[in-house]
């Protein structure tokens, strides 16, 4: 069954340094989204990504953050520069269409990038 | 923002049958009530998303009212594998591609 893969599975850094996250989607999938969750606390949308352009965004998703496609495969989350509470498991996720539309708009999450801020 | 209200724990045991209610007041007529599941320190994962009356699939069966302000999510003979948090979101219909969560229901499954 295809999966979303992510890379790192665990990030240790120090304050004010520059994070990338990395994801490969589903092949054949058009949206991608990032979301975090913080410790003991709920799934928050980031973003929300479709035709190598930002399609959604969240309060969360200020200018401290970027996402990019370069290459047709990669989907990548950086962080300029990370803050404490910037601590948190972050998930890729992919879908072939929107989430609204019966039996296609499943949402593909990976297994989560753990972010730990120092 | 999409609202839903559902219980923040269930407990259970193995082989019951669990049915888990998510109220949605404002749920508008295009919007789609979807479920998710996920297991710690691992993503969400899709169950089952159903528009009115009784969707079923292999994991579950998903209950929509008439006036679909609610749903429930009936997980059958559950096992310990089954404890994990359950997620009820409603999404516009093709309007948006992001899925906003709530707390979800932490059901826990004893032997």
């Amino acid at each position: 069954e295809p999966e979303v893969t992510q890379t790192p599975s665990h990030q240790v850094t120090q304050m004010g340094q520059e994070v990338i996250l990395r994801c490969v989607p589903i092949s054949n999938h058009l949206y991608f989204y990032w979301y975090r969750q913080i410790l003991g606390q709920k799934v928050e949308f980031l973003v929300s990504f479709y035709n190598n352009e930002i399609s959604e965004k969240s309060e969360i998703f200020d200018d401290q953050f970027s996402v990019e496609r370069p290459d047709g495969s990669n989907f990548t989350l950086k962080i300029r520069s990370t803050k404490l509470e910037d601590s948190a498991m972050y998930f890729c996720a992919s879908s072939f269409t929107t989430s609204g539309k019966t039996n296609t708009g499943e949402l593909f999450f990976g297994e989560g990038s753990r972010l730990t801020v120092l | 923002l999409a609202k839903t209200t559902q219980p923040i724990s269930m407990d259970s045991y193995e082989g019951q049958e669990v049915n888990i209610t998510c109220s949605h007041n404002n749920i508008a007529t295009n919007d789609y009530i979807t479920w998710y599941q996920q297991f710690p320190s691992q993503g969400p994962r899709f169950i089952i998303q159903g528009y009115k009356t009784k969707v079923t699939n292999e994991v579950a069966s998903l209950f929509i009212p008439a006036d679909r302000k609610s749903s429930t999510l009936s997980l059958p003979r559950v096992s310990l594998s089954d404890t994990a948090v359950y997620y009820c979101l409603y999404v516009k219909g093709g309007a948006t591609n992001k899925l906003i969560f709530g707390t979800g229901t932490l059901l826990a499954v004893q032997p």
